[in-house]
């Protein structure tokens, strides 16, 4: 594996539910991403953080609020979520938001029922 | 969109057979990259090129980039099973630092 952790793995939630994602690096990185992957379509950038500091924000529905505490943990706390919504989540980071090379998590399964 | 289409969508190649898969993009680019990804999992960089580089190499991996074109090509020589994966690529734009925009990807099937 890369240094990025991800959990859980895989994750069923009903639309009424309230679950969060977490994502953690032991890389020394500075920059967090977040990603959505669904079947067949690009994977989409949802968010950024650099330094702690939200960066990016890819016009994402409220639903997704992430959460960086620090430059090490990414979370993604998930509410009232749609069956649309069900995809892999991937964390990835990097050495800071200008050094381009990215190292991705895992990625945790989520179905929404 | 800067968006990277890769192309062929799917490749079916023998074990040994060498695999090429190409890259378009549509605007100005700092830098290129390949990842791959295993069914299910995170995506691994392979190789990044720089806009002023035209060609790569890493392995067996051979990567090249045409900026008059706007396309890039990654070559898999004597595939092996394990190479079994989709691969993407990413870029970024001129000017500045942009977030890293990935293309659908090409599903590569290497046939033991």
């Amino acid at each position: 594996e890369t240094g990025v952790t991800q959990t859980p793995r895989h994750l069923v939630m009903g639309m009424t539910n309230k679950k969060s994602l977490k994502c953690e690096q032991h890389l020394g990185h500075n920059a967090m991403y977040w990603y959505k992957q669904s079947a067949k379509k690009p994977l989409e950038l949802m968010f950024v953080y650099n330094f702690k500091e939200q960066t990016e924000n890819n016009s994402v529905p409220s639903r997704f609020s992430p959460e960086c505490p620090n430059s090490s943990h990414l979370f993604l706390h998930l509410h009232t979520l749609q069956p649309e919504d069900s995809a892999l989540y991937l964390c990835a980071s990097s050495q800071d938001e200008g050094y381009n090379e990215q190292f991705f998590g895992p990625g945790t399964r989520l179905t929404v029922l | 969109s800067q968006q990277g289409e890769e192309d062929p969508q799917a490749l079916s190649i023998q074990e040994g057979e060498n695999a090429t898969m190409n890259c378009s993009y549509k605007t100005s680019i700092n830098n290129l990259q390949w990842y791959r990804q295993n069914s299910g999992r995170g995506l691994v960089h392979l190789i990044l090129i720089r806009s002023n580089e035209r060609e790569k190499h890493s392995g067996r991996l051979r990567v090249t980039l045409d900026t008059s074109k706007k396309s890039s090509s990654l070559l898999i020589t004597a595939s092996r099973a394990a190479d079994t994966a989709s691969y993407f690529c990413a870029t970024d734009s001129t000017p500045g630092n942009t977030p890293l925009v990935f293309g659908k990807g090409t599903r590569l099937s290497v046939i033991a």
